[in-house]
């Protein structure tokens, strides 16, 4: 099965700009969708397919790809960020399985 | 409103069977397909299985291929785990999540029930 690499941890100071990245050669052939998880919480859905913001997630949450790197851009973070970020996609080696990143876990300082 | 709600974890002894539940309400729940997903405490997302929105067709992660059967109702709007022969590792988080529409795009989770797995 196909892997999907994040780096482990990410920091940013509050207000600035953030990207979180993701890569895989999955995504050269299939998008990836972000989710946010703050501690005891369930994963929340912040981007998926062609980069669409679900209804209720801030504009400041934006996404790219580019090869086989996906990207989730934060920009003006906030303290409500800091949480792990997780990448998916589906899996290039058999479609209809799904493959997840480690995740990220960014500090907004 | 969208609602998943995991139910049957609990500690059960390895080689033992266990069956986890997810009661959908708030859509029409026999036109998406459901993920389980499963997190080992302190430790990152797993997807574990798949089932199409009409129960047609199904898909395993393979470390889990084998012992895991994934199911649904929907005349009763649940969908099930199947657990057999558990390992210790297969101690985790089990969610259950909505599928926009046969993609990775999981835009509803519920909360998880915890399988621990011991003796």
């Amino acid at each position: 099965s196909s892997e999907l690499t994040q780096d482990p941890a990410v920091s940013v100071a509050l207000g600035q700009t953030v990207r979180i990245t993701c890569q895989g050669d999955s995504l050269r052939s299939y998008y990836a969708s972000w989710f946010q998880q703050k501690p005891g919480q369930a994963p929340v859905l912040v981007m998926y397919t062609k980069n669409n913001r679900p209804s209720g997630i801030p504009d400041r949450f934006s996404g790219s790809n580019s090869g086989n790197t996906a990207s989730l851009t934060i920009t003006g973070a906030q303290a409500e960020d800091e949480a792990d970020y997780y990448c998916n996609t589906r899996d290039s080696s058999d479609n209809h399985h799904v493959v997840f990143g480690g995740g990220t876990k960014l500090t907004v300082l | 409103q969208v609602q998943l709600v995991e139910s049957g974890g609990g500690v059960v002894q390895p080689g033992r069977s266990l069956r986890v539940s997810c009661a959908a309400s708030g859509f029409t729940f026999s036109s998406y397909g459901m993920h389980w997903v499963r997190q080992t405490p302190g430790k990152g997302l797993e997807w574990v299985a798949v089932i199409w929105y009409d129960g047609s067709k199904r898909y395993y992660a393979d470390s889990v291929k084998g012992r895991f059967t994934i199911s649904r109702d929907n005349s009763k709007n649940t969908l099930f785990l199947q657990i057999n022969s558990l390992r210790p590792e297969d101690t985790a988080v089990y969610y259950c999540a909505r599928d926009i529409g046969d993609s990775s795009d999981f835009d509803y989770w519920g909360q998880g029930t915890l399988v621990t797995v011991s003796s």
